[in-house]
């Protein structure tokens, strides 16, 4: 098994629809990152998570929200679709450590049309 | 300001000799870190490298090898003897500041390497 899956790995949804994208890891760590890819743009922040009580925006929270439901599990959620949520979603974790390396899911793709 | 500069976004290089990729970074904490990620077409993000901003030696792994030269601020990535599965997009990023404290990683917009046969 993978050290971080995603589901679904790809997603085409209906504008206004909601939905959500779950992310769960086998690595222990507390630390767990919401990304979302764009072309031009690189990846950005959406939201963090440094443990199941501690949730934080990223830079471009807007439009999306988040549940840790356990050290393992982290989802993120579009309330109501739009077609600019159309892109690549990851979900990371890393360790609390001066390495702290990440490690990412597979993403996830989604379409909103 | 971009923290982050990736200047090449397409990049080509024969099987079998060396590529350098190019990063540029941007900072004023002394502590900082800094990663380089593949993206093979099939979109997963994939560690190779990493070069703590303390680090006296210049990070290897493999056929993969940084370049750090912290004066220039810049960490170029080197790959040896490439391979067709080395065509991805490559991403240069930063996190700043001391462990335990509130950072994040700062992307640069990527480099498209493709191999030739």
């Amino acid at each position: 098994d993978a050290d971080v899956t995603q589901t679904p790995r790809n997603r085409i949804t209906k504008t206004g629809k909601r939905i959500m994208l779950e992310c769960s890891q086998t690595k222990g760590h507390d630390r767990m990152y919401w990304y979302r890819q764009d072309p031009g743009l690189g990846l950005r922040l959406i939201y963090y998570s440094f443990d199941v009580k501690d949730i934080n925006k990223g830079e471009i929270s807007d439009g999306y929200s988040v549940s840790r439901q356990a050290q393992a599990k982290f989802s993120l959620s579009l309330e109501s679709a739009i077609p600019n949520q159309t892109a690549l979603y990851f979900c990371a974790t890393r360790a609390d450590t001066t390495f702290g390396g990440y490690t990412f899911g597979s993403g996830t793709r989604l379409t909103v049309v | 300001a971009q923290k982050i500069t990736q200047t090449q976004p397409g990049m080509f290089v024969q099987e079998k000799e060396a590529v350098t990729l190019d990063c540029t970074y941007d900072t004023s904490d002394p502590s900082y870190g800094l990663f380089w990620y593949k993206q093979p077409s099939s979109g997963e993000m994939i560690f190779l490298i990493y070069q703590g901003s303390y680090d006296q030696q210049n990070a290897t792994e493999g056929r993969y090898s940084l370049n750090f030269q912290k004066a220039r601020k810049s960490a170029n990535l080197v790959i040896s003897a490439s391979q067709l599965g080395d065509s991805a997009m490559y991403f240069c990023a930063m996190r700043e500041g001391q462990a335990g404290n509130n950072r994040k990683l700062i992307w640069g917009l990527g480099t498209s390497l493709a191999v030739n046969p």
